[in-house]
């Protein structure tokens, strides 16, 4: 089975600068979540997905996040204008469908290390 | 909102020693528990999980893990590490709507 994939692997950009991230989740998995892991510190959940719908995004900094899943499967994170305290890992994971999501597994991606200058 | 406590930032030990990781939490209601591993180069996996039932959880890899209701913990064991068990664990704790990690606990274990 394979597992999620993200892209790109590592990124190097400059403040007040774009970002896209790409998450691709395992085939039918319902449920994608992007989190953001800044060093030294657990991932925190940045926005929740239930296909294309979105659950929860209650941290997500909306002024300069968003991030949208088209068709219920492939989802992107973008930063604009990306700030100096975005340097960090942005993991995507996804989980099966279930009437209990909580009881579900997360599969994680490889993430994506972001470095802002 | 709920937190997750790891109590140790780094561990380091000789193999054939026992570990324990604690993990504390906040949230006073009905919870999930979950104890997720990252190898050195490698994703984030799950270790364990506890839902319901024996407080008692087996994992891979001869890890498991106590759930005590009393004191809002669920901490990590194995009698006796290997020089593989080298990772970053992570405590995670879910309520109905959210997944919240602790910081995590860097293993290092010695040949």
């Amino acid at each position: 089975e394979a597992g999620v994939a993200q892209s790109p692997r590592y990124k190097i950009i400059e403040k007040r600068q774009s970002v896209a991230f790409w998450c691709n989740p395992i085939s039918g998995h319902a449920t994608l979540y992007w989190y953001q892991q800044i060093l030294g510190q657990g991932p925190k959940l940045l926005i929740q997905f239930q296909n294309n719908g979105v659950v929860d995004d209650s941290q997500l900094p909306k002024d300069r996040f968003s991030a949208e899943r088209l068709k219920g499967v492939d989802s992107t994170l973008k930063i604009q204008p990306a700030k100096l305290e975005d340097s960090a890992v942005y993991l995507c994971a996804s989980s099966p469908s279930g009437a209990r999501w909580s009881y579900n597994e997360q599969f994680f991606g490889p993430g994506t290390r972001l470095t802002v200058l | 909102a709920q937190s997750v406590s790891q109590h140790n930032h780094h561990v380091i030990l000789s193999e054939a020693a026992s570990l324990e990781l604690g993990c504390n939490y906040s949230y006073g209601g009905t919870v999930n528990l979950f104890w997720y591993v990252q190898y050195p180069g490698q994703h984030l996996q799950l270790l364990l999980k506890y839902f319901s039932g024996d407080p008692l959880v087996k994992g891979i890899k001869g890890f498991e893990a106590e759930f005590i209701k009393s004191k809002f913990s669920f901490n990590l064991r194995k009698p006796s590490v290997q020089w593989s068990d080298t990772a970053e664990y992570f405590c995670a704790v879910s309520d109905d709507y959210k997944l919240s990690f602790g910081a995590g606990t860097t293993v290092t274990v010695r040949a």
